[in-house]
């Protein structure tokens, strides 16, 4: 079946440092990715999604590509500030019947000032 | 305001109880979604709904037991819960499209003693 992958977390890193986090993905078909941040105490919010191939989804400073030769869509920032510290959840879309959302383990990252 | 409501936020009960969790939206969405998560686990998808039909339940307990009486409102009834069903459940909706967001409630914080 389909499935996500992220790179093992806990992630720390001193504010201003260069952030990736690796997503690689199993699926058949075309999916859509998306990149989800979870804060403390809340629920998940979407920060960015590719629907194609080669699209690149950004937003608050944060990319990602979707690439179909390597099945990946990892997650980068140039310079993290403290208020990124969360966990992302890396997830595919696809049609089975219904819509269905599957999603990576996540990744918890702390940025320290 | 992310447009989806759970209620409630925190809910403690016992093994003998019953109880429900309730989630609501008004994003016209036509698929809503119950999720699991556990500390250190994936986030685990539970059921999925398509305009009111169940199209999805990943084999979870029979003690776990979904109702959608309509499009806006999904209902997670719980009973004779184990200790180890405690964790956050998540509701979700979407259109139901594969290239369209999911968007999440906060969740209920589940303890069960």
């Amino acid at each position: 079946g389909d499935s996500v992958t992220q790179m093992e977390g806990p992630v720390t890193l001193s504010e201003e440092a260069f952030l990736t986090i690796n997503c690689t993905y199993t699926a058949t078909g075309y999916p859509s990715l998306f990149w989800y941040v979870q804060y403390p105490g809340e629920g998940l919010q979407l920060l960015l999604k590719a629907t194609k191939a080669d699209d690149k989804g950004s937003n608050k400073g944060f990319e990602a590509t979707y690439r179909k030769e390597t099945t990946s869509f990892h997650l980068e920032k140039g310079s993290v500030q403290v208020s990124d510290s969360a966990v992302y959840f890396c997830a595919l879309s696809q049609i089975q019947g219904a819509q269905k959302l599957v999603f990576g383990q996540g990744t918890r990252l702390t940025i320290n000032p | 305001e992310t447009g989806v409501t759970q209620t409630p936020r925190h809910l403690v009960m016992g093994m003998t109880n019953k109880k429900s969790l309730k989630c609501e939206q008004h994003l016209g969405h036509n698929a809503m979604y119950w999720y699991k998560q556990s500390a250190k686990k994936p986030l685990e998808l539970m059921f999925v709904y398509n305009f009111k039909e169940q199209t999805e339940n990943n084999s979870v307990p029979s003690r776990f037991s979904p109702e959608c009486p309509n499009s806006s409102h999904l209902f997670l009834h719980l009973h004779t819960l184990q200790p180890e069903d405690s964790a956050l459940y998540l509701c979700a909706s979407s259109q139901g499209v594969v290239n369209t967001e999911a968007f999440f409630g906060q969740g209920t914080r589940l303890t069960v003693v």
